[in-house]
């Protein structure tokens, strides 16, 4: 495991429902990230948090909501989706900007499933 | 600029064989190249990487080749397992802007 935990690992929810997915890592980081994974697409950034400040929106629409309350942890509120966000959602963590070592980690991904 | 082109798509290897795959890219300010593998049902871990100053890189059977003038890099898999079957991701890092771009992956299969 690469110490960082991801929940639930599956999620199957109706347009007009709401739900968050968390992101949790143990691994001392000060980045955190949001990634989405779809069929034989390049992984796609969706937000950065550097020390519990968002650094990064790359054009997601508003019916994805990020939240970080500490370094730690890590959200995706969901509202309202399309069948289209059925994906793949990955939570990574990384050293923040500054620091020597570029390595992220990826948590294992929830499988969201838009119906 | 900004796309790193992963190459081939798929791939069928034979046990105990080498399995190559390549990535090229156009932005100079990328600083750190990684390759990740991922099984199903799991995250993307990192396998190996390197930085643009080194040719090679080399982690037991697995191997990075970079050529920084034609902007390319490969990973190399020596003695392909069963085992190795996942799908391979390059990407590419500036830290510039701390910006992690990634190929869109290669699902390799090692034939027992």
């Amino acid at each position: 495991e690469t110490g960082v935990t991801q929940t639930p690992r599956h999620l199957v929810m109706g347009m007009t429902n709401k739900k968050s997915l968390k992101c949790e890592q143990h691994l001392g980081h000060n980045a955190m990230y949001w990634y989405k994974q779809s069929a034989k697409k390049p992984l796609e950034l969706m937000f950065v948090y550097n020390f519990k400040e968002q650094t990064e929106n790359n054009s997601v629409p508003s019916r994805f909501s990020p939240e970080c309350p500490n370094s730690s942890h890590l959200f995706l509120h969901l509202h309202t989706l399309q069948p289209e966000d059925s994906a793949l959602y990955l939570c990574a963590s990384s050293q923040a900007p500054g620091q020597k070592s570029y390595e992220q980690y990826f948590g294992p991904g929830t499988r969201l499933t838009v119906t | 600029q900004q796309q790193v082109k992963q190459s081939p798509q798929s791939l069928i290897v034979q046990k105990g064989g080498i399995s190559i795959i390549n990535c090229a890219y156009e932005n100079t300010a990328f600083d750190y190249f990684p390759w990740y593998q991922q099984f199903p049902g799991k995250g993307p871990a990192l396998l190996i990487a390197i930085r643009p100053d080194v040719s090679e890189k080399k982690e037991g059977r697995f191997t990075i080749s970079f050529n920084k003038s034609a902007k390319q890099f490969s990973l190399h898999i020596m003695d392909s397992q069963p085992g190795d079957s996942a799908t391979y991701f390059c990407a590419a890092f500036t830290s510039g802007t701390y910006k992690y771009i990634f190929g869109t992956g290669t699902r390799l299969k090692v034939l027992a």
